[in-house]
């Protein structure tokens, strides 16, 4: 699909290592978001950005760090301080406004070995 | 901040039935109410929303309404077939501020339809 991507799809890490997750948007969208997801848990934010070179913690930073230098990109990094990393994470875009749909990624499954 | 519930947390239906799930929020300011619906291994996807001027919207088998004064909308599915098995999310939104799309979301109805 192309709208928004994520790679890669499946990422497996050694413990102690960082990785860094990809999303990249063609959307010309403003706001970009990085959600956890674990089963039966829903969606957890970890961060989000409504402009380039500004962010904001969600629920769930901690162990986790962004940037966001281009408009059409907004990578995450998992670090080591991050203890249970295991997961789905979802990235998501929208546009500015007040009522907008926000568009996922296809995800990328990070397992940690 | 938001504090969302979906409930059941789990719904069976048999296929031609019809499923309502519905979610609970809290903050009385919220004005936007999607649902998103997740199919296993899939990316979430907006299926339908209400704002809150509007009681009640109605896309082909689902509708949702709402009822601002109880603070709960709920997603309605008439003639569930197979592919209406999904993990279905709300998300109630309340712009703090212009540009805020900041989105709470639930922890989601499995609604599964029995064939």
């Amino acid at each position: 699909d192309g709208g928004i991507t994520q790679s890669p799809k499946y990422l497996f890490r050694k413990e102690g290592q960082n990785v860094t997750l990809s999303c990249e948007q063609n959307l010309n969208h403003d706001a970009m978001y990085w959600y956890r997801q674990d089963p039966g848990q829903g969606l957890r934010l970890i961060y989000y950005s409504q402009i380039v070179n500004d962010f904001q913690k969600g629920d769930i930073a901690e162990g986790y760090s962004v940037s966001r230098e281009k408009k059409e990109s907004f990578p995450l990094t998992v670090t080591s301080a991050q203890k249970n990393p295991t997961a789905f994470y979802l990235c998501a875009s929208t546009s500015s406004g007040m009522y907008n749909e926000q568009f996922f990624g296809p995800g990328t499954r990070l397992t940690v070995l | 901040g938001e504090n969302v519930e979906q409930h059941p947390s789990t719904l069976s239906v048999q296929e031609g039935d019809s499923a309502v799930i519905k979610c609970t929020y809290s903050d009385s300011a919220s004005n936007y109410f999607p649902w998103y619906k997740q199919e296993l291994g899939k990316r979430p996807q907006l299926i339908i929303d209400i704002r809150s001027n509007v009681g009640e919207k109605k896309d082909q088998r689902i509708a949702v309404t709402l009822n601002k004064t109880a603070k709960h909308f709920s997603l309605h599915i008439t003639e569930t077939q197979p592919e209406d098995s999904a993990v279905y999310f709300c998300a109630p939104h309340h712009p703090l501020y212009y540009g805020n799309n900041r989105l709470a979301f639930g922890k989601g109805n499995q609604v599964v339809v029995i064939p």
